[in-house]
């Protein structure tokens, strides 16, 4: 069962560009949620983070939108450059667990100069 | 200091050998995880310890599989009877307490059962 459904597999976005990628959940009892970024050959690193009570985060050219009544959210890349294409993967974590991170199935992201 | 270290890099194992895969955390730090993760996959939950403590093993995929952190810093993944779907890159990573707090992953250990 896959409990986070990201979209698209893939992406490509001129440089530039806004880069969008979407999550999705269907358990209400998560309440962080964190995205991931992953090079090849090394581990993913995290990139930013939100809470539900929040509607947006932003840090630097990377955004975070959340809609709870949707239980959907979204990470934004603007001004995309070549040096953001890497695999990124959103994740979510229950209230009642302080370590079982559950991450989505990553979106390849690949920025053409 | 350094980051998460794990050793091997890679490693490739004949069906029914056993491995073990090491990971080395940052100092000082309290969690320690291990995800696999397939081709193409996101990081699939394994275990969890609390220092030397496992207190969540529910995602390993059969008693073949077995972690330990004896004192609470360097942790070992060992699979028995190694099998093809065993094939995957197995990460460790630490945190100084919990998820809520960044996950720092190593580089992980790509293992290949032939």
């Amino acid at each position: 069962q896959q409990q986070v459904k990201q979209s698209p597999q893939s992406l490509i976005v001129q440089k530039g560009g806004i880069s969008i990628i979407n999550c999705a959940y269907e358990n209400t009892a998560f309440d962080y949620f964190p995205w991931y970024q992953q090079f090849p050959g090394k581990g993913p690193a995290l990139l930013i983070a939100i809470r539900p009570d929040v509607s947006e985060k932003k840090e630097g050219r990377f955004t975070i939108s959340f809609n709870k009544s949707a239980k959907q959210f979204s990470l934004h890349i603007m001004d995309s450059q070549p040096g953001d294409s890497a695999t990124y993967f959103c994740a979510a974590l229950r209230g009642d667990s302080s370590y079982k991170l559950i991450f989505g199935s990553g979106t390849r992201l690949l920025v053409r100069p | 200091g350094a980051g998460v270290s794990q050793s091997p890099r890679y490693k490739v194992a004949k069906r029914g050998q056993d491995v073990a895969l090491r990971c080395d955390p940052i100092s000082g730090h309290v969690s320690l995880f291990w995800y696999q993760q397939a081709l193409g996959q996101g990081p699939e939950f394994l275990t969890y310890f609390q220092n030397e403590a496992q207190l969540d093993k529910s995602g390993l995929p059969s008693d073949r599989f077995f972690a330990e952190r004896p004192e609470g810093s360097v942790s070992t993944l060992k699979i028995q009877r190694t099998q093809q779907e065993d094939s995957a890159v197995y990460l460790c990573a630490s945190s100084l307490t919990g998820a809520r707090a960044p996950l720092h992953f190593g580089n992980g250990t790509r293992l290949t059962v032939t």
